[in-house]
Order: C-alpha cells, then structure tokens, then sequence
C-alpha cells in the first residue's frame, strides 16, 4: 500500500536552535518527493522537490535529503526564526496520476 | 497578485443547506484540483479537472460536485450539508497532469466550511 510517514507529529524548539524533520515513504513506482510548508490559515507551498537521483538540496536555511534505498527524506531547518512555525507536508509522487501526502509535522517555534 | 484565490474564506451554515465555493487561477495551469484538509490537517484529494475534463474523482458522496466553466476556475458545489463536511477545501492548480508531481502543487488559502 502506497503510504507517507512523517515524524514526529509535532515539536516545539527555542529560535536559532536546529531541527529535522522525517519523511519515510513505502511508494512504488517512485518518482519524486516534494517538501510543503503550510502556514496557519494558508494553503501549502513548495520549498523543494528531490527526485531519485538527488541526495542533498538546499533552500536558504531548508536543506533536504532524500536515500532512495532507505525510502526516507528528512527536512533539516537551521537557526530557527519564529516565522518557520507551520506545518511541514513530504508529498510523493509514485504515479498512476496520483500524489501521496503525509500527515505532516507541526512546528512551532517560540522564542 | 494573487496565484489562486478561493471564495468565501469562512462558510458557516446548517444542516441540509446548499453551497458553493469558488476558485480561480491565473498562472494558466491546464490542471485544478479541490482537497479536503481535515482537523489532523490531512489533506485528500477529491476531484482533478485538466482543461475542463475531469480526471480524479475520488471517493467523495455525490452530493459534491465540481464544475468547471474554463480552465482558469473550478468550482465546488456540496447539496445537502452534513456535519462531516465541515473541514477546510482547498483549490489548488498545478502545469502539468495530475499526480506527476514534477511541477508544485499552487494552493488557494483554503475555505473553512463550518456545518452546525
């Protein structure tokens, strides 16, 4: 069954500190794999995309990874502001017209 | 300039009532979508259209039903309100045919449709 994972539901950090978020996915065929931030009262938006081939991208403070043999992307934010408090979706792209969402992970960052 | 926008914002109504959300785009996607977020922020699809067909229908109650005047909007018509309905719809567009995902996914800021 096509599935996204994320972890942990939820974290809370001071500002400046560093965290990671973890998207574990069990979808074949994979394509691709899309990181959104969606902020309160918002809808979703794209910070980054890491197909099959890419290990590590980077987004000003966002950095991405993807390990295709482990089936698992992380989002790694440093030096945290307090305007990153949102919630964080990994969406996988597997085919059959279909993407595959995450539950997500609410961030919130206090200072 | 707003990408995609979505009208109402807020939609508070009873039971049984009928209503209507709209959406439109201007990036000149050929694909619109509606999802559902609901109160664990999971977002499901519902419905795809690409220039005016659709494409995706979910498992959604037939009281939903999208229409697609062109392919700059795509609108959400839901008879006969229940409680479950209630959760946040958004309308989002994207360049290229449903679920490849190459191109991101352009959300609206979403409609919180309350059902009391």
């Amino acid at each position: 069954k096509n599935q996204v994972e994320q972890s942990p539901q939820s974290l809370i950090i001071l500002e400046g500190k560093n965290c990671t978020l973890q998207c574990n996915y069990t979808v074949s065929p994979f394509s691709n794999l899309r990181w959104y931030k969606q902020d309160t009262g918002r809808g979703p938006v794209s910070l980054t995309i890491m197909t099959f081939s890419e290990n590590t991208k980077s987004n000003g403070r966002y950095t991405a990874t993807l390990d295709a043999d482990t089936k698992q992307s992380s989002l790694h934010i440093t030096a945290s502001q307090l305007s990153d408090s949102a919630s964080y979706i990994c969406v996988c792209s597997g085919g059959y017209n279909k993407l595959i969402f995450g539950a997500g992970t609410r961030l919130a960052v206090h200072p | 300039d707003t990408a995609v926008s979505q009208t109402p914002k807020y939609l508070v109504t009873q039971m049984g009532n009928d209503k209507s959300i709209k959406c439109e785009q201007n990036l000149g996607h050929d694909t619109m979508y509606w999802y559902k977020q609901d109160s664990k922020k999971f977002l499901k699809i519902m419905f795809s259209y690409n220039n005016k067909e659709l494409i995706i229908n979910e498992t959604v109650p037939n009281r939903f039903s999208p229409k697609s005047p062109d392919k700059a909007h795509l609108n959400l018509h839901i008879n006969s309100l229940e409680l479950g309905d209630s959760a946040v719809y958004f309308c989002a567009s994207s360049q290229e045919s449903p679920g490849a995902g190459w191109s991101p996914l352009h959300f609206g800021n979403g409609t919180r449709l309350t059902v009391t």
